[in-house]
């Protein structure tokens, strides 16, 4: 399995501003993905990053708006930037951790950061 | 899109089995069905998985028809800790090239 957190766990921001997401595992993983779940809604895909490459968007997203980082193996971040309103989501880092062959691939998730874009 | 069709809402009494359905009709040979669960504000938790046989581990069991066009997740003897939001999704095992597609899933509410 893996544990991750995240930081900041919330925020209040104002519109225009910009704001970066920390998710930290305690183990190696190649794979992380980060999500958005919008209020009363279901989990969106927002992009996937591995490390030592370029992350990879889902449709509607773009790198503009959500540039990603994964500098190491552990570790990676999120900006939300230029926040409207619009943006008020929490925020999910998920990694995947398994071995070929025997587990199966299973995903993890972090506990989200809730942000409100005022 | 998600593949899975879920009833939007269900309730069970505390202590009694809770039996939640999930359709995948469209399901290939070498998809898995993975169900996570969502309880308020926390981060999804894995729960279980199956390719065609039944399953079981300590938090729930898996019943997989045997056309695999749907499946049952089984909480035996549900507490009030269980309600949440209950996701059956569909993927490949295969590393890194499906990640987890979450539909609207089933809110769980278990009643004292």
């Amino acid at each position: 399995s893996a544990v991750i957190s995240q930081k900041p766990s919330r925020d209040i921001c104002q519109r225009g501003t910009s704001l970066t997401i920390q998710c930290q595992v305690d183990s190696q993983v190649t794979m992380m993905f980060w999500y958005r779940q919008q209020p009363g809604q279901s989990l969106t895909l927002i992009a996937t990053a591995n490390q030592g490459s370029e992350a990879t968007y889902e449709s509607g997203f773009v790198i503009d708006k959500f540039p990603i980082s994964r500098p190491n193996l552990t570790f990676s971040t999120l900006t939300v930037s230029n926040m409207s309103p619009e943006d008020s989501s929490i925020y999910l880092c998920s990694v995947e951790a398994g071995t070929s062959g025997t587990a199966p691939y299973e995903q993890y998730f972090g506990p989200g950061t809730r942000l409100t874009v005022t | 899109d998600a593949k899975t069709t879920q009833p939007t809402s269900m309730d069970c009494a505390e202590g009694r089995a809770a039996n939640l359905p999930c359709n995948h009709s469209t399901i290939s040979g070498n998809e898995y069905v993975y169900w996570y669960r969502q309880i308020h504000s926390q981060g999804p938790q894995y729960i279980i998985h199956g390719l065609k046989n039944n399953e079981t581990n300590e938090m729930a069991s898996l019943i997989i028809t045997e056309d695999r066009k749907s499946s049952t997740l089984i909480l035996p003897h549900a507490t009030l800790r269980d309600t949440a939001v209950y996701y059956c999704i569909v993927r490949t095992r295969n590393s890194g090239n499906t990640p987890l597609v979450f539909g609207k899933g089933t809110r769980l509410s278990v009643i004292a």
